[in-house]
């Protein structure tokens, strides 16, 4: 199986634009989770998608939303870029095994800098 | 909100030496995961517990986690220069969300 992918790999922004990241979840996997990763903060989970619902969220300001669609793709967008909010954008998507393990599988992310 | 902290942070160690990392949270979990991330890569699943007490090997790595289902390590044991990379625990309480550890990067020296 493929694994996940994200596009693009790296983005430079500036500040007060808005971004879009899209994230192609394995084959079968319906359950999208969106991570931040910055050197400062380590790794913070953002948002979870499961069939086109946000089933969980973290504790991010509403300019980080994101959307699942059918197909499980999704994309996540933030608005009004600050300085703060470059990172790394990963996101990692699951399966529920019948052994109750969701692993996730983690994309290469997206590298995003904002000027 | 929930919490989970890790240590070390940093741990350089000879090849051959043992090396252990240590997640402890500030509420009782449901699960723990451990994560690799390899330098310059991404996350990369090792294993999830789910019991209290609970302890898992794989080749040389031996996962435990706590009695009370609130702290867990990751030991490896004679470590290899292919072990180099940032460990992590990631615990899911209540809430279902994941909290991860700021990780403890491991540096094998050869």
């Amino acid at each position: 199986k493929a694994g996940v992918t994200q596009t693009p790999r790296y983005l430079i922004k500036t500040r007060g634009q808005q971004v879009t990241l899209s994230c192609s979840p394995i084959s079968g996997h319906r359950s999208v989770s969106w991570y931040q990763q910055t050197p400062g903060q380590g790794l913070q989970f953002l948002f979870e998608y499961f069939s086109e619902t946000q089933r969980n969220k973290g504790n991010f300001p509403g300019r980080f939303s994101g959307r699942q669609f059918s197909n499980s793709r999704s994309e996540m967008n933030v608005s009004t870029l600050e300085l703060g909010d470059s990172a790394l954008y990963l996101c990692a998507s699951s399966s529920l095994t019948s052994g109750g393990t969701d692993t996730q599988y983690f994309g290469p992310g997206t590298r995003l800098t904002v000027l | 909100g929930q919490q989970v902290m890790q240590i070390p942070q940093y741990q350089h160690v000879q090849e051959g030496e043992d090396f252990t990392t240590y997640c402890n949270s500030s509420t009782t979990l449901s699960n723990i995961q451990w994560y690799k991330q390899r330098p310059g890569g991404h996350p990369v699943f090792l294993i999830q517990l789910v019991k209290s007490g609970e302890v898992k090997k794989q080749k040389r790595l031996t996962f435990q986690f706590g009695e009370a289902k609130k702290n867990s390590s990751l030991h490896i044991t004679a470590t290899q220069t292919t072990d180099v990379g940032t460990y992590f625990c990631a615990g899911k309480g209540g809430s279902y969300i994941p909290t991860f550890g700021r990780g403890t990067s491991l540096i094998v020296h050869p």
